[in-house]
């Protein structure tokens, strides 16, 4: 298996503009999270999906903050408008699912820079 | 506030000596800890894991204790190896695969 895919690896924006993330999960995986790294914050989760279905975004740190996982092979997670606080490295991380003690995987990140 | 802390933001180490990096958790509720190590622009990889049931587990040069009574957790390396410097990242979780909470991440740096 491939891993964890996210694209881009690099975005650079300008602020006020949409920005879009992606992820694809480890076939077979039914858990899939959104991390942000920041210096001050270090791995902060942002929401995760069991099975598709978001359980907990209370990580989501604003309204402009959505993610979306349409189908078990694919998630998104947007951010529209961007600001120059929200440059970071987001990672996307998938696990077996419920039940499971186990590990997550994850994927090698896409950082954001805001200017 | 931080459920998971370590509280040392860096390590040095000489190259074949013992590394011992540091995890304390409030949370008294988790019952699985795990240890993940992070080179610079890769994810984080997992590493080391152990049950609330255990207080130690061993997978080579790397030793994970458990302090279930302090809420702490250490991990061990011995010995170390240049290839070893990396961010470390203590993490835990409730049982039922809830999402990790990590700590904020200890960079050890082996020296030759």
């Amino acid at each position: 298996d491939a891993g964890v895919i996210q694209s881009p690896r690099h975005e650079v924006t300008e602020m006020g503009q949409e920005v879009t993330l992606r992820c694809k999960p480890i076939s077979g995986h039914n858990s899939l999270f959104w991390y942000r790294q920041t210096m001050m914050r270090g791995l902060e989760l942002l929401i995760y999906f069991n099975n598709n279905v978001p359980i907990d975004d209370s990580g989501m740190p604003e309204d402009r903050f959505s993610a979306k996982m349409p189908n078990a092979s694919f998630s998104t997670l947007k951010i529209q408008p961007s600001e120059p606080r929200d440059s970071a490295v987001y990672f996307c991380a998938s696990s077996p699912g419920q039940g499971a003690d186990t590990e997550a995987f994850f994927g090698q990140g896409t950082r954001l820079t805001v200017v | 506030d931080q459920q998971v802390k370590q509280n040392s933001p860096s390590l040095s180490v000489q190259e074949g000596r013992i590394s011992i990096l540091n995890c304390d958790y409030t949370n008294s509720m988790f019952d699985y800890f795990l240890w993940y190590k992070k080179y610079p622009a890769e994810g984080p990889t997992f590493l080391i894991s152990i049950s609330s049931i255990k207080d130690k587990n061993e997978d080579g040069r790397f030793t994970v204790f458990l302090n279930k009574s302090a809420k702490h957790l250490s991990l061990h390396i011995v010995p170390s190896q240049p290839g070893d410097s990396a961010v470390y990242f203590c993490a835990a979780s409730f049982s039922g695969n809830t999402p990790l909470v990590f700590g904020k991440g200890t960079r050890l740096s082996v020296i030759a």
